[in-house]
């Protein structure tokens, strides 16, 4: 079975500052995908960015990047330059098998401090 | 243009009622996804489709049906209303490969059961 966990129901950050956001997970498969999504106000889940295990590199896009710690089973999110759009859930995911069943973890909320 | 796309956005209904979301994608993909949100902001996956075929069915009550006429579209039913079916239902596709995927998701209906 699958599990996500993120311990951190709750974050804040000042606007331009960077903020890390927490996520491990738990697996037996050894291919899977890790992700983080994004949900706004407006419920719509969107994707930040994805890390496929077998890749030693960590993703990044834009001011979002990851720290894919696989010995620890560790996926933090790094947010840099904070802006106030970045406001929202973020929502740890972990997917494997070739069903590509997506097990979430319940989300970090993130504020961002004018 | 919107890839994936439910209606209705929001439904409030009585105990005891049958209702039905609707889903479609416009992505070409082959596997389609209802997952419940709960108050807590929990996500949870339900139902896996793919290419009309029922993939994954959770512990789901009975109550809950998904239909796919084709493999652009997969409808929710729900019989028998109850409370605790309050909820955001999302629906989400994905291609169907055995590696790297991520799912794309709708923008949710929020099912209020009165």
């Amino acid at each position: 079975a699958q599990t996500v966990t993120q311990s951190q129901p709750e974050m804040s950050v000042q606007e331009a500052e960077t903020v890390t956001l927490s996520c491990t997970y738990d697996t037996s498969e050894s291919d899977y995908y890790l992700f983080w999504y994004k949900q706004p106000p407006s419920r719509q889940m969107i994707l930040v960015i994805r890390q496929e295990a077998y890749k030693q590199q960590n993703a990044t896009e834009n001011r979002f990047s990851v720290n894919f710690q696989k010995a620890a089973k560790s996926f933090s999110l790094k947010i840099s330059d904070s802006q106030l759009g970045d406001a929202a859930m973020y929502f740890c995911a972990q997917g494997s098998g070739g069903y590509q069943k997506v097990t979430f973890g319940t989300g970090t909320k993130l504020q961002v401090i004018p | 243009d919107t890839a994936v796309s439910q209606t209705p956005k929001y439904l409030v209904t009585q105990m005891g009622n049958d209702k039905s979301i609707k889903c479609e994608q416009n992505l070409g993909h082959d596997t389609m996804y209802w997952y419940k949100q709960d108050s807590k902001k929990f996500l949870k996956i339900m139902f896996s489709y793919n290419n009309k075929e029922l993939i994954i069915n959770e512990t789901v009550p009975n109550r809950f049906s998904p239909k796919s006429p084709d493999k652009a579209h997969l409808n929710l039913h729900i019989n028998s209303l109850e409370l605790g079916d309050s909820a955001v239902y999302f629906c989400a596709s994905s291609p169907w490969t055995g590696g790297n995927t991520e799912a794309f998701f709708g923008q949710g209906t929020r099912l209020t059961v009165v």
